[in-house]
């Protein structure tokens, strides 16, 4: 079965601040990758995620994610984070579990707050 | 196109009773999942249907069951609540599934609290 490991329970930075949040998984087959953030009070939604292709994915908000697959990471980064970036961020695998089904585990999570 | 929506959005229930929660996916979407938020364990997967046949299934006991109707649209049943079943519940659905997999789009939740 597929894991989720995310580095950091809770970070704090100061506005400006550059930003990498580490996410590594175990799974022996093809995955696919994602980001999901969730603000305060609102539900989860996609940043970015990979498939295929390029290992360095771009999403929404300036976010940017590189897929390794000899480590078995995909870290999550951003050069600049404002204070509208405070979040709840979670790193998720989708793999085949058979009979058609995708089964998307999640990381644990990591609490981002920005301070102005 | 009109989001994953989920009904109701807040339940307070008693240990023992049960709960039925809702969810509608995204027009045209027919897989639709269903996960646990919750501060300790985070977020897990419950199971998944697709067709109206249960095609997935977490590590959760059978307490929690679900079904799905022909328009796509979920429902999950949680029999004899317990203290620890209070959480964030979480609908997704997706569009079929393409060489590589697929995404999910995730509702607002109901947010179960058991007291």
């Amino acid at each position: 079965a597929q894991s989720v490991s995310q580095h950091n329970h809770h970070v704090i930075l100061s506005e400006a601040a550059s930003l990498e949040l580490g996410c590594n998984y175990s799974y022996g087959g093809t995955v696919n990758l994602f980001w999901y953030v969730q603000y305060p009070g609102q539900h989860l939604q996609l940043l970015l995620k990979y498939f295929s292709g390029d290992p360095l994915v771009k999403g929404i908000k300036g976010f940017e994610a590189e897929f390794i697959k000899s480590k078995f990471s995909f870290n999550l980064r951003k050069p600049s984070v404002q204070w509208s970036d405070t979040a709840e961020y979670f790193c998720a695998v989708n793999a085949y579990s058979g009979a058609g089904s995708y089964q998307l585990t999640f990381g644990k999570g990591t609490k981002l707050s920005v301070i102005p | 196109k009109a989001g994953v929506t989920q009904t109701p959005r807040y339940l307070i229930k008693t240990r023992g009773q049960q709960v039925t929660l809702s969810c509608s996916p995204i027009s045209g979407h027919r897989s639709v999942s269903w996960y646990q938020q919750t501060p300790g364990q985070g977020l897990q997967f419950l199971f998944e249907y697709f067709s109206e046949t249960q095609r997935n299934k977490g590590n959760f006991p059978g307490r929690f069951s679900g079904r799905q109707f022909s328009n796509s649209r979920s429902e999950m049943n949680v029999s004899t609540l317990e203290l620890g079943d209070s959480a964030l519940y979480l609908c997704a659905s997706s569009s079929p599934p393409g060489l590589r997999g697929n995404e999910q789009f995730f509702g607002p939740g109901t947010r179960l609290t058991v007291l």
